[in-house]
C-alpha cells in the first residue's frame, strides 16, 4: 500500500522559508508518476502548489512559480517542497500527493498545518 | 488559466438525491475527478475519469459529463455522505499541465 507523509516544521515565520518533506513508503519514486503538493488554507478550498516528475522535471503553479521549489531525493524516497517569504497567506495544511497525467490524485498524505506568524 | 466553478453549498434530505456540478469551458473534452472531503482528513478520490469509481467506493456516487458541466451525483444519500467535494481537471493550455480544483462543494445533509 503506499503511504504519503508529510513533515516540518508547524510555524515558520514571516518573510522566512517554508520547508517540507513527504516521505513515500510502498512505491519506489524513482519507479515513475508525478509527486506534488497541495495546500488549502483554513476553511478554504484546495490549491495546486506544484509537482515533480520522478525524472525531476518541475511544474509550478503561476501564481506561486516565483517563490516555490520542489526537489526530489531518490535515495531517500522522498521529495521536499521550499517556499519562499512567506506571508500570513501562506497559512495553510499543507498536502503531498502522487499522480499522473491526466490521472486523479490517487494518494494523499494526511497533511500538515503550517502557520506563518512572528 | 482554466476555471472550474461549483456551488458553496448543496442540501438533500437522508435517502434523497444529491447533485453537486461544476462548470467550465467545455469541461466535457477533459476528464473530471471528484474528491470527498471530510473535517480535518485528507481528500479522498471517490469518482475518477468522469463516471469512473475507485475499488471500496459504494455504487450510490456516479458521474456524468458533457458540455459545460460536470456533475457528481450521489444517490440515497447517508448521514456519512456529509463533506466537501471538490471536482478536478488537468489543464494543459500552457507549456506543461497544471493541477485545477474548483472551490468546492458543501454538502450537508438534512
Amino acid at each position: 500500500q503506499v503511504q504519503l507523509q508529510e513533515s516540518g516544521p508547524g510555524l515558520v515565520k514571516p518573510s522566512e522559508t517554508l520547508s517540507l518533506t513527504c516521505a513515500v513508503s510502498g512505491y519506489s519514486i524513482s519507479s515513475g508518476y508525478y509527486w506534488g503538493w497541495i495546500r488549502q488554507p483554513p476553511g478554504k478550498g484546495l490549491e495546486w502548489i506544484g509537482s515533480i516528475y520522478h525524472s525531476g522535471s518541475t511544474y509550478y503553479n503561476p501564481s506561486l512559480k516565483s517563490r516555490v521549489t520542489i526537489s526530489v531525493d531518490t535515495s531517500k524516497n522522498q521529495f521536499s517542497l521550499k517556499l519562499s517569504s512567506v506571508t500570513a497567506a501562506d497559512t495553510a495544511v499543507y498536502y503531498c500527493a502522487r499522480h499522473n497525467v491526466p490521472d486523479p490524485l490517487d494518494y494523499w498524505g494526511q497533511g500538515t498545518l503550517v502557520t506563518v506568524s512572528s | 488559466s482554466y476555471v472550474l466553478t461549483q456551488p458553496p453549498s448543496v442540501s438533500v434530505a437522508p435517502g434523497q438525491t444529491a447533485r453537486i456540478t461544476c462548470g467550465g469551458n467545455n469541461i466535457g473534452s477533459k476528464s473530471v475527478h471528484w474528491y470527498q472531503q471530510k473535517p480535518g482528513q485528507a481528500p479522498v478520490l471517490v469518482v475518477y475519469d468522469d463516471s469512473d469509481r475507485p475499488s471500496g467506493i459504494p455504487e450510490r456516487f456516479s458521474g456524468s459529463n458533457s458540455g459545460n458541466t460536470a456533475t457528481l451525483t450521489i444517490s440515497r444519500v447517508e448521514a456519512g455522505d456529509e463533506a466537501d467535494y471538490y471536482c478536478q481537471v488537468w489543464d494543459s493550455s500552457s507549456d506543461h499541465p497544471d493541477v485545477v480544483f474548483g472551490g468546492g462543494t458543501k454538502l450537508t445533509v438534512l
